[in-house]
């Protein structure tokens, strides 16, 4: 089975440049989150939808970061501006429709903002 | 407001050596959940363990072990006999029942296992 899969593994841009992160959850799969991973603040909770609508958006840091869900296959997280604070690792993750706590991670996408 | 410690930053020993991850929490709810997650080199998150808050009672999963004491507000893992395949970073994570999808980590314990 096909896990949580996200583009690109790696991404290095130069500061004020946009950054589009992409995420294709597991399929039926009724819950999705972008998680932010740095050293300094571990794993934070930007954002996550259910059934295709956000539900808390207040991870994200600010509104240089925005988030969508077209549809229930797809996400993406973009940052315009980017600037070198930015650079982490992206996580997305999915959940079947149970209030389990339960997610399933993708391998992440790591950016790099010069 | 709910929080996660995991004070031990990086562990290492050597094989078949037994280790404990500890893991202590705060919360004000009384009916939460408890995660361990685990991080190998390969980045991805994988999901090991959840507790009820109402179930005190150890787990044991082969070589896994979790010791959820309420009255010490701790969730600690032991790994018995280490592989070198253990080594990643571990993560303890705290939710609400309800709103379980939004988990709050702890900062993460490296474990190396040497060979």
């Amino acid at each position: 089975d096909a896990g949580v899969i996200q583009s690109p593994r790696h991404e290095v841009t130069e500061m004020g440049q946009e950054v589009t992160l992409r995420c294709k959850p597991i399929s039926g799969h009724d819950y999705l989150f972008w998680y932010r991973q740095t050293m300094m603040r571990g794993l934070e909770l930007l954002i996550y939808f259910n059934n295709n609508v956000p539900i808390d958006d207040s991870g994200m840091p600010e509104d240089r970061f925005s988030a969508k869900m077209p549809n229930a296959s797809f996400s993406t997280l973009k940052i315009q501006p980017s600037e070198p604070r930015d650079s982490a690792v992206y996580f997305c993750a999915s959940s079947p429709g149970t209030d389990t706590g339960e997610l399933f991670f993708g391998e992440g996408s790591r950016l790099t903002v010069l | 407001a709910q929080k996660v410690t995991q004070a031990q930053t990086e562990i290492s020993v050597v094989e078949k050596e037994d280790v404990t991850l500890d893991c202590v929490y705060e919360t004000r709810d009384t009916t939460y959940y408890l995660f361990w997650y685990k991080q190998p080199p390969s980045g991805e998150l994988v999901f090991l363990i959840r507790r009820n808050s109402f179930d005190e009672q150890n787990e044991i999963s082969g070589r896994y072990s979790w010791n959820f004491q309420k009255s010490t507000s701790s969730f600690n893992f032991t790994i018995t006999a280490s592989q070198v395949v253990d080594s990643a970073v571990y993560f303890c994570a705290l939710s609400r029942i309800q709103g379980a999808q939004k988990l709050v980590f702890g900062q993460g314990t490296r474990l190396t296992i040497n060979p």
